[in-house]
């Protein structure tokens, strides 16, 4: 069974862009969170998608935005990029949203803003 | 909120040796899960082992296994026979039970290293 796959693996974007960041759940996954982990921050909580709608979303300004597909892939924005945004953006999916289950982790993409 | 500490930032062990990772949590919530997740230099977060929190019994898998103590709301992580795949950056993570809250809060984080 494949597991959650993120693309693409590096991104360099300068300030002001817009990055576009992709991840795919394991098969038969309807939830997909989405994590940033920036050096001296850590791990946090950045959205939460199921069945296509936005269920919860951290402490995060407006411009970090996303969305879920019908077939469960998602796709997280981030507008008018700044310095700060540069970090590791770990996608996750789990099977049962209200059951806590278990979220599985893809390898991440790499976000340098210059 | 929740809150999840880890207050030892690095740790060394002897290969074929028994390490522990501390991590205590404060929550006000009955009913929520534990993790330990695993991030090797590779970078890929891999879970280790869960821990629900109505259950008494310690969670184990293989050489991994935890001390939960729901009282004392600390949730260690014992590994046995250390191996030098075990050297990563290990996560303890906090999950409300249910509704809009599944979400994965973390701790800092500590790095094992496992020397030959």
């Amino acid at each position: 069974e494949a597991g959650v796959t993120q693309s693409p693996t590096h991104l360099i974007k300068t300030r002001g862009q817009q990055a576009t960041l992709r991840c795919s759940p394991i098969s038969g996954h309807t939830s997909v969170y989405w994590y940033q982990q920036a050096l001296g921050l850590g791990l946090q909580f950045l959205l939460w998608y199921d069945e296509g709608e936005e269920r919860n979303r951290g402490n995060f300004p407006p411009r970090f935005s996303g969305r879920q597909f019908p077939n469960y892939s998602s796709e997280l924005n981030v507008n008018a990029l700044e310095l700060e945004d540069s970090a590791l953006y770990l996608c996750a999916s789990s099977l049962y949203q209200l059951a806590g289950d278990t979220q599985y982790f893809g390898p991440g993409t790499r976000l340098t803003v210059l | 909120a929740q809150t999840v500490t880890q207050s030892q930032p690095e740790m060394s062990v002897q290969e074929a040796e028994t390490v522990t990772l501390s991590c205590t949590y404060d929550t006000s919530e009955s009913n929520y899960y534990l993790f330990w997740y695993k991030q090797p230099p590779s970078r890929q977060m891999i879970l280790v082992i869960r821990q629900e929190a109505y259950k008494q019994q310690n969670a184990t898998e293989n050489r991994f296994s935890v001390n939960f103590q729901k009282a004392a709301k600390s949730f260690s992580l014992k590994i046995s026979d250390s191996q030098l795949g075990d050297t990563a950056m290990y996560f303890c993570a906090f999950m409300k039970r249910g509704g809009a809250n599944s979400k994965l809060t973390f701790g800092k984080g500590i790095t094992l290293s496992v020397r030959p």
